[in-house]
């Protein structure tokens, strides 16, 4: 175990349903990271925070939106998605912002949207 | 446009045998290169990382040999074993980028018996 928790690991949801994905971390990490996995392509980094403050939104359309409620807990509400948005979402977390070390990640929730 | 450009994109090797992954970049600030392994269903975890005051960084049976000039790195597998079999992702960042890491598109990687 990484110490990074995903849940739920499997997600099947209608364009029309609103959904959350929760990330939970017990490593004492300052940094939470959300990131896209789709084949064939690099992991596309979607949100950072920092000491719960969003510190980095790259370009993520806003049917996504995070919430950093406290340094341990991060979600991604997902609310009319795309097809397209069929995805592994993997949370990360990280010693902090000027800490380009390790990141862990945790096994990430598996998207369909049908 | 995509920073991190990795090669193999699948990789079969018999077991006893060398993988490697190459990967090359353009961004010339980037001065922290990690590889990372995904096992299926699992998450990437960090394997091994080089800064590029080092041409070569040896941890076990991995090995990343980095060329400053030709900005290029690569990750050696030696003896390379089923358990091995995993998807390597290379990355790289540069400080103050808040962890940024750029990665690679992944390298699927099958050792046979």
């Amino acid at each position: 175990e990484t110490g990074v928790t995903q849940t739920p690991r499997h997600l099947v949801m209608g364009m029309t349903n609103k959904k959350s994905l929760k990330c939970e971390q017990h490593l004492g990490h300052n940094a939470m990271y959300w990131y896209k996995q789709s084949a064939k392509k690099p992991l596309e980094l979607m949100f950072v925070y920092s000491l719960e403050e969003r510190v980095e939104n790259n370009s993520v359309p806003s049917r996504f939106s995070p919430e950093c409620p406290n340094s341990s807990h991060l979600f991604l509400h997902l609310h009319t998605l795309q097809p397209e948005d069929s995805a592994l979402y993997l949370c990360a977390s990280g010693g902090g912002l000027e800490n380009n070390e390790k990141l862990f990640f945790g096994s990430g929730t598996q998207l369909s949207v049908l | 446009q995509q920073q991190v450009k990795q090669s193999p994109q699948s990789l079969i090797v018999q077991k006893g045998g060398i993988s490697i992954i190459n990967c090359a970049y353009e961004n010339t600030a980037f001065d922290y290169f990690p590889w990372y392994q995904q096992f299926p269903g699992k998450g990437p975890a960090l394997l091994i990382a080089i800064r590029p005051d080092v041409s070569e960084k040896k941890e076990g049976r991995f090995t990343i040999s980095f060329n400053k000039s030709a900005k290029q790195f690569s990750l050696h597998i030696m003896d390379s074993q089923p358990g091995d079999s995993a998807t390597y992702f290379c990355a790289a960042s540069s400080r103050g980028t808040a962890s940024k890491l750029t990665f690679g598109t992944g390298t699927r990687l099958q050792v046979t018996l």
